[in-house]
């Protein structure tokens, strides 16, 4: 099925340095979603975005909505090991209903 | 329970049996999900549920996939005559309504030899 193009797929990284991860899609997404996904569970989802050009903060995640509604990105500052883990985001339309659509990840590595 | 749960957490099969995994969702949830995530990639929408009918089952890929929810709760994603290519971990989620915050549960990780 359709997914979201998401990049980078792996980033490794030094513990305090900032890090940035998008998603893009040829199409419209009405609703953008950031989740993260450690080992053995499901997703948790960070911060959700509902509105074009929003731009929205949790801690030190900010998130934007972008204004074509076909991409957002998330950034993460000052990175600490227990930020370690894979990150999703997720897209809903309105021709969709409640399903998400996925993109395929960004495997973050922080090094102490 | 304070989340969603699925059991099994783990699952090996040999190809051509049939399985069953079970889905509990948050108390009180009317809306269920359940998810494909193959190993390094993101999670593919299979079905969804509002109260005990599907309005949306257009991602299961093949007839040998189906699902039921049972009193607005329990879900089950059957799979007939399993092939390797359904080995993946199966997620669940569960939100109060429709377009609300989905909780996910920890999957059941399938294995089919």
């Amino acid at each position: 099925g359709q997914q979201l193009n998401q990049s980078p797929q792996s980033m490794f990284i030094q513990e305090g340095e900032d890090v940035s991860m998008n998603c893009t899609s040829s199409s419209i997404f009405n609703t953008w979603l950031w989740y993260k996904q450690e080992p053995g569970e499901g997703p948790v989802l960070l911060i959700a975005l509902y509105k074009a050009g929003e731009l929205t903060s949790n801690g030190r995640l900010t998130a934007q909505f972008g204004i074509t509604r076909k991409d957002s990105f998330l950034n993460i500052s000052a990175s600490i090991p227990s930020d370690v883990g894979i990150y999703f985001c997720a897209g809903r339309k309105k021709t969709s209903g409640s399903r998400l659509t996925f993109g395929e990840g960004t495997q973050l590595t922080v090094n102490p | 329970g304070a989340g969603v749960s699925q059991s099994p957490s783990n699952k090996v099969t040999e190809k051509g049996k049939d399985v069953e995994l079970r889905c509990d969702p948050i108390s009180g949830h009317t809306a269920l999900y359940w998810y494909r995530q193959r190993l390094g990639q993101g999670l593919e929408f299979l079905i969804y549920f509002q109260g005990n009918s599907a309005p949306d089952k257009s991602g299961l890929p093949s007839d040998r996939f189906s699902a039921e929810r049972t009193g607005e709760s329990v879900s089950t994603l059957t799979i007939q005559r399993t092939q390797q290519e359904d080995s993946a971990v199966y997620l669940c989620a569960s939100s109060f309504d429709r377009d609300n915050e989905q909780f996910f549960g920890p999957g059941t990780r399938l294995t089919v030899l």
